[in-house]
């Protein structure tokens, strides 16, 4: 299967600072990328779906204003969790899909704890 | 809306068969995913039915009835790595192409 990577796997940060966190397909071009967070004993609840060149389509309940999206090639996305409070810990996931859209690849997650 | 169910948790023997079963309840259906996670690692793929019946893929199957709103993956020998989080995933018809994800079976295999 293709590969996608995320980058930093794991992030730890101060109370009200930003985190920017970049995903990257590195053997194909990805049309759309997804960002999800994933709580403990969760399951993956989508943030928002972004395609290249194009503004981020948000899922309901989750604010663009802080987690700013970033499409601007077809092979990076990059997520920015602006002012970062101790409830935006979580596992962060990217995902990536070519047009073909039957199949998406994950990235191996973002751990991020916001002390 | 939509809502997917499945057992949170289940537990075997190496060697053994174990089925995880999913339930859904969807406005149109467009094809049902099933992935492994292990813990603090993202789901990597394992299978997708849009068709009722069963596919086969090594040790793991999986089976879809449309009618039903069920599926099932079925894993053989089960081996002391198979120990995981095992997500369905439901895409629905006429809208987002993207699915939404079951809460996860926590599958403990012990020897």
């Amino acid at each position: 299967g293709a590969v996608v990577s995320q980058h930093p796997s794991w992030v730890i940060c101060k109370s009200g600072t930003s985190v920017k966190i970049e995903c990257r397909s590195l053997d194909f071009q990805a049309t759309t990328m997804f960002w999800y967070r994933q709580f403990p004993k969760q399951s993956l609840m989508l943030m928002a779906t972004s395609n290249e060149g194009s503004k981020a389509t948000y899922e309901q309940g989750v604010e663009k204003d802080k987690f700013l999206i970033n499409h601007a090639s077809l092979t990076l996305s990059t997520l920015t969790v602006t002012s970062a409070h101790p409830e935006d810990s979580s596992f962060y996931i990217c995902s990536a899909s070519d047009s073909a859209i039957n199949e998406q690849f994950f990235g191996p997650g973002t751990r991020l704890t916001v002390l | 809306g939509q809502n997917i169910d499945q057992p949170t948790e289940m537990t075997a023997t190496e060697g053994a068969i174990v089925q995880i079963n999913c339930t859904y309840q969807t406005s149109g259906f467009n094809g049902l995913f099933w992935y492994q996670q292990h813990a603090g690692e993202a789901p990597t793929f394992l299978s997708y039915n849009v068709l009722d019946g069963l596919e086969e893929k090594g040790r793991f199957s999986s089976f879809l009835s449309r009618s039903k709103g069920y599926s099932y993956l079925l894993l053989k020998e089960l081996q002391m790595k198979d120990s995981a989080s095992y997500l369905c995933a439901v895409r629905v018809s006429g809208g987002s192409y993207i699915p939404t994800f079951g809460r996860g079976t926590s599958l403990i295999v012990h020897p």
